[in-house]
């Protein structure tokens, strides 16, 4: 089945610095890339997604790459603000037999002030 | 506009004990979703629903069963509660075409099995 890695599990940046999570995945016959925001105590938020076709997808100050043939995607955060201090989750669909998300185990990144 | 609604939001359970955790939307989703949240890890799918009267086994469906009378409404059923279930157990929907590709998540319910 399918297999989702992500690092770093914690990270910390300055206000106005950039923030980059990393993803590797393992069934080539996944095709979608959710990227979730997760606040203590809520449930997780989708903030942004990338289908197999596109290699870029930026939304304001996120934006996500991927790279099909490395089989690795990225989250970035650009000028980042405290209130993006959260657990972000990133999740691969592998439109084979199992057609469901399977997620990394999550980054904590604080934004200190 | 509420989304997607848990309740409760904190449940404790004895071994044993059955339950019931609720799960509504109200933008008329097609597609309906039950995962659970375990410390250090990544949501894992328990079961879903493609339409009233439709469910399936996700990866993780032992010791839990679904119905879904309606477009609304998707309950989760615990059988018999072990500790093994102690968890965070998050509803989720999303609309036609993205089948287990969640739009949408409520805030959870955070079970503890003694």
């Amino acid at each position: 089945g399918e297999n989702v890695e992500q690092h770093p599990s914690t990270l910390s940046v300055q206000e106005g610095d950039s923030a980059v999570i990393k993803c590797t995945y393992s069934d080539s016959a996944s095709n979608y890339f959710p990227w979730y925001k997760q606040e203590l105590g809520k449930g997780p938020q989708l903030i942004i997604d990338i289908r197999s076709n596109v290699g870029e997808k930026k939304d304001q100050r996120i934006a996500v790459t991927l790279n099909k043939t490395a089989k690795h995607f990225s989250l970035h955060i650009t000028e980042t603000q405290p209130e993006d201090s959260a657990v972000y989750f990133c999740a691969a669909f592998s439109s084979g037999s199992a057609r469901q998300l399977t997620f990394g185990s999550g980054t904590q990144l604080t934004v200190l002030p | 506009n509420a989304g997607v609604t848990q309740t409760p939001k904190f449940q404790v359970l004895k071994t044993g004990q059955s339950m019931t955790l609720q799960c509504a939307q109200d933008m008329n989703h097609e597609y309906m979703s039950w995962y659970r949240q375990d410390p250090g890890m990544g949501l894992r799918l328990i079961h879903y629903s493609v339409g009233a009267g439709i469910t399936d086994q996700g990866e993780v469906p032992n010791g839990y069963n679904v119905s879904r009378s309606t477009t609304e409404d998707f309950p989760l059923r615990l059988l018999s509660a072990a500790p093994s279930q102690t968890s965070v157990y998050f509803c989720a929907s999303s609309y036609s075409g993205q089948l287990n590709q969640p739009q949408h998540f409520g805030d959870g319910t955070r079970l503890s099995i003694l």
